[in-house]
């Protein structure tokens, strides 16, 4: 069974910019979710899509945004980067029941100069 | 509003000795509770979770956590100390009846010794 997968591994980009990561979930899974990771900040919710619908949403700014297409797969887009904005970026993935555990992609590197 | 408190940014043992990670959580509901494992430049591994089954609960890799409501405490334990063991451990909490995200503790940087 494949795992959860993240496209690219590693981003270079420049102030001002935008950036676009993709996330493809485990087979029959319909939720996922998106996390921040930073050595400051630690790990840090960003939004969750459940059906192609985004249920929940962590306190990011409006530059955060994201979308879930038919087949599960999802994308987030981060617009005008900022030097703040670099980053691990995690995927997770589940069934979308909170008793279920998530499973995490090996997340992308994203490094903004 | 949940949270998570590692007690513990860097915790240093040496191989064979038992792994103590600690783990509070503030919730006004029992919450369910994760335990996840960072190795460098990957994602998150699950280890184990708790969800109002047993106290005891047993993971991967010879990890286990009890789950105590008197002490809002999840800590994670190991008898014996593996070279392969050291990465980063997050503990996380979900309610039950709430948002459907996690909220991380900041993690405990775990060090095996020779």
């Amino acid at each position: 069974k494949a795992g959860v997968t993240q496209t690219p591994r590693y981003l270079i980009k420049t102030r001002g910019q935008q950036v676009t990561l993709s996330c493809s979930p485990i087979s029959g899974h319909r939720s996922v979710s998106w996390y921040q990771q930073t050595p400051g900040q630690g790990l840090q919710f960003l939004f969750e899509y459940f059906s192609e619908t985004q249920r929940n949403k962590g306190n990011f700014p409006g530059r955060f945004s994201g979308r879930q297409f038919s087949n599960s797969r999802s994308e987030m887009n981060v617009s005008t980067l900022e030097l703040g904005d670099s980053a691990l970026y995690l995927c997770a993935s589940s069934v979308g029941n909170r008793e279920t555990e998530a499973f995490f992609g090996q997340g992308t590197r994203l490094t903004v100069v | 509003a949940q949270s998570v408190t590692q007690l513990g940014s860097h915790v240093s043992v040496s191989e064979g000795a038992l792994v103590l990670l600690r783990c509070n959580y503030s919730s006004s509901v029992p919450p369910y509770l994760f335990w996840y494992v960072q190795y460098p430049n990957q994602g998150l591994q699950l280890l184990l979770k708790y969800t109002s089954a047993a106290t005891l609960v047993k993971g991967i890799n010879g990890f286990e956590a009890e789950f105590k409501k008197s002490e809002t405490s999840f800590h994670l334990t190991k008898p014996s100390a593996h070279m392969s063991d050291a990465a980063e451990y997050f503990c996380a909490v979900i309610s039950p009846g709430g948002s459907e995200k996690l909220v991380f503790g900041k993690g405990t940087k775990l060090t095996v010794n020779p």
